[in-house]
């Protein structure tokens, strides 16, 4: 099972700062690597697969960068609405995994 | 607009057995995969099982292989979890997806509850 461990657990910063969060897989899962938001009481909403590619709809203040084991989602510019959990997630192997998430919080 | 619908969900006891069902619309059913992830309260996301689109094949985590079962209706455009012999850490949020196999999980149903406890 590839495991994900995302950095850090909590993310304080206020709106408009620019905030990076990590993902590490314990082996290689290529580009097949995505990100999830999700806000309190509500489902996970793809972001970004396939490592960069951006979702429909999703704005481009949120990018993708990384390949192998290493990976990372920016959001340039906070907004309000961003303060949320992100997950990251691979569909490499199976069985499909998700890491144990990074909340960004309103500082 | 595509629509996901869970249904099904409760409060069982452990060893009982529960069947999710999730309808979809607006888009075509049988050319996706279609899968179920849960969340445990106030936890993070484990993917639970996947329904391949065209090679029926079916996939599972290790904590729910032999005990639970994922099927698909083309015809009802819909997707089923039979969830037998539910232990008290089966408990969460059951989110429908589509994807899971060549694809992300794209769309979300808003998630059925399921509770286990004597």
């Amino acid at each position: 099972e590839i495991v994900l461990t995302q950095s850090p657990a909590t993310l304080s910063l206020s709106p408009k700062e620019r905030a990076t969060l990590s993902c590490r897989a314990s082996q290689t899962v290529g580009s097949s690597l995505g990100w999830y938001q999700q806000k309190p009481g509500q489902p996970p909403r793809l972001l970004i697969y396939d490592v960069s590619n951006r979702a429909t709809g999703i704005p481009a203040r949120f990018s993708g960068n990384g390949s192998e084991t290493d990976f990372s989602l920016t959001i340039s510019s906070l907004e309000p609405e961003d303060f949320a959990v992100y997950y990251c997630q691979q569909r490499s192997n199976w069985p499909r995994t998700f890491g144990q998430g990074t909340k960004v919080e309103i500082k | 607009e595509v629509q996901i619908l869970e249904s099904g969900g409760g409060l069982a006891q452990p060893g009982e057995s529960l069947r999710l069902s999730c309808a979809a619309s607006g888009l075509t059913f049988s050319a996706y995969a279609w899968s179920w992830v849960r969340q445990a309260p106030g936890k993070g996301l484990e993917w639970v099982s996947t329904n391949g689109k065209s090679d029926g094949n079916t996939y599972y985590a290790d904590s729910v292989r032999g005990r639970f079962t994922i099927s698909r209706d083309n015809s009802k455009n819909t997707v089923y979890l039979q969830m037998n012999s539910l232990r008290a850490d089966d408990t969460g949020v059951y989110y429908c997806v589509k994807g899971g196999t060549s694809s992300f999980f794209g769309y979300w149903g808003q998630g059925a509850l399921v509770t286990v406890s004597s």
